[in-house]
Parts: C-alpha cells; structure tokens; sequence
C-alpha cells in the first residue's frame, strides 16, 4: 500500500511564526491530498484538498505546496495562533476511496 | 447540529466480548467508511461502502464486520474483542466514491478493550 512519511512529529511555534509540515509520499499515481486537522478529543476536520495536477493553493491562512517530482506535500499555517494547536494529519489517496494517512504533527502555538 | 454522530463516544470492552459500534450520517452522502487510530499505528483505513454495498475492505480480521441497515447508518460490529482493538474508531462519509469527494469524519468511538 501507499506509505505515507510525516515531520515533524512534534512542532512548537510562538503565536505570529509559520508553521510548516511535510508529508512525502511513495506512490507516484497518487492523485489526491489532503490535509485534517484533529483538535484533542475531537474528529478530523477537513482543512484543504489538492489534485495531483495543482502545485499551490492558499485558503484562509494556509497554503498547500505539492511537489510531485519530489512526491512531497506540505502544509504552511502562516501567523499561527493559539486556537491553531492541535495534531495535524495528511492524507492522500491514489485508490479512489482508500485515504492514506500520515502519522501526525503535533502543533503548539505558544502565545 | 452534529451531521455525522458516532455512538457511544467512550466504551470500555472485556476480552472477548462482543460490541457494536454506531454512525449516523445526516449529509445526505452515497458512501461511507471506517477508520481505525490507534496509539501504535496512524490513522488506518478499513472499510468503505457505496450505497449500502461494500467497496473496499482492508481489514485482515474477520472479527470486524460492518453494517449497513439504512443508506445514511454504517455501523461496525466487533466481535471476540481483544485488547489489541483498544483504539479509536471514526466514521466517515463523502458524497459519493472517486476523487474530488471529499471525505468528513465523526467525533470517533473510543474503545478499551481489558
């Protein structure tokens, strides 16, 4: 199956920094990627989707660069704040219903 | 209003036993699925339906057997528990199956198994 690498697995920030997280992926035929955010106790809310075929996509304070040379994604929260701290997951899919995901960040952002 | 519900959100489980786990989606979605976290692995897939039909299964046990009694109800059935199985389980639904759908998770069920 798809193997998914995520870093860091731990990420601390103070409130204005960005905050980047990368996921590389092995999969060549992967076509779709995503990114979910998990705030403690809660589910996975959806941030961002990106097909294969877009590099970059900005939306409310976050940009997703996809790098398919490279087989890597990546999130950037830019000016963090407090209400930003939670696990934050990739996900991608090459099978049209199977979601890959990868093992988490666990972002802090500290006032 | 929570769209997709997830019952119970915490259940604790003897070796053995058997527990069924509920989810109930109000978003109008053809498909939904399971997947399973646990504190060893990251979030895994397990199964996904279509219009109440079963599209993919990656789970290896038999012990976990899904059910489908209405179109918007996936429910997961957990037999011979083991403590193996302690993890938490969320639901999942998209429109329908294919890229571009995208897929929106429920609260989860997290279960122990002693």
């Amino acid at each position: 199956g798809e193997q998914v690498e995520q870093r860091p697995p731990h990420l601390s920030v103070r409130e204005g920094d960005s905050a980047i997280i990368i996921c590389t992926y092995t999969d060549s035929a992967t076509a779709y990627f995503s990114w979910y955010k998990q705030e403690a106790g809660a589910g996975l809310q959806l941030l961002m989707s990106v097909l294969s075929n877009v590099d970059r996509k900005e939306e409310q304070g976050l940009t997703v660069l996809l790098n398919k040379k490279d087989k890597r994604l990546s999130l950037n929260l830019t000016a963090a704040h407090p209400g930003d701290s939670a696990v934050y997951f990739c996900a991608v899919r090459f099978y049209y219903n199977v979601l890959y995901f990868g093992s988490g960040t666990k972002l802090t952002v500290e006032p | 209003d929570p769209k997709i519900i997830q019952k119970p959100k915490y259940l604790v489980a003897v070796t053995g036993s058997e527990k069924i786990l509920i989810c109930e989606q109000y978003l109008g979605h053809n498909a939904m699925y399971w997947y399973r976290q646990s504190a060893k692995k990251p979030l895994e897939f397990m199964f996904s339906y279509s219009y109440q039909k079963l599209m993919d299964n990656q789970t290896a046990s038999s012990r976990f057997q899904p059910q489908s009694s209405k179109k918007n109800h996936l429910d997961l059935q957990i037999t011979a528990l083991k403590p193996d199985d302690s993890a938490t389980y969320f639901c999942a639904s998209s429109q329908d199956t294919g890229l571009g759908y995208e897929q929106y998770f429920g609260p989860g069920t997290r279960l122990t198994v002693l």
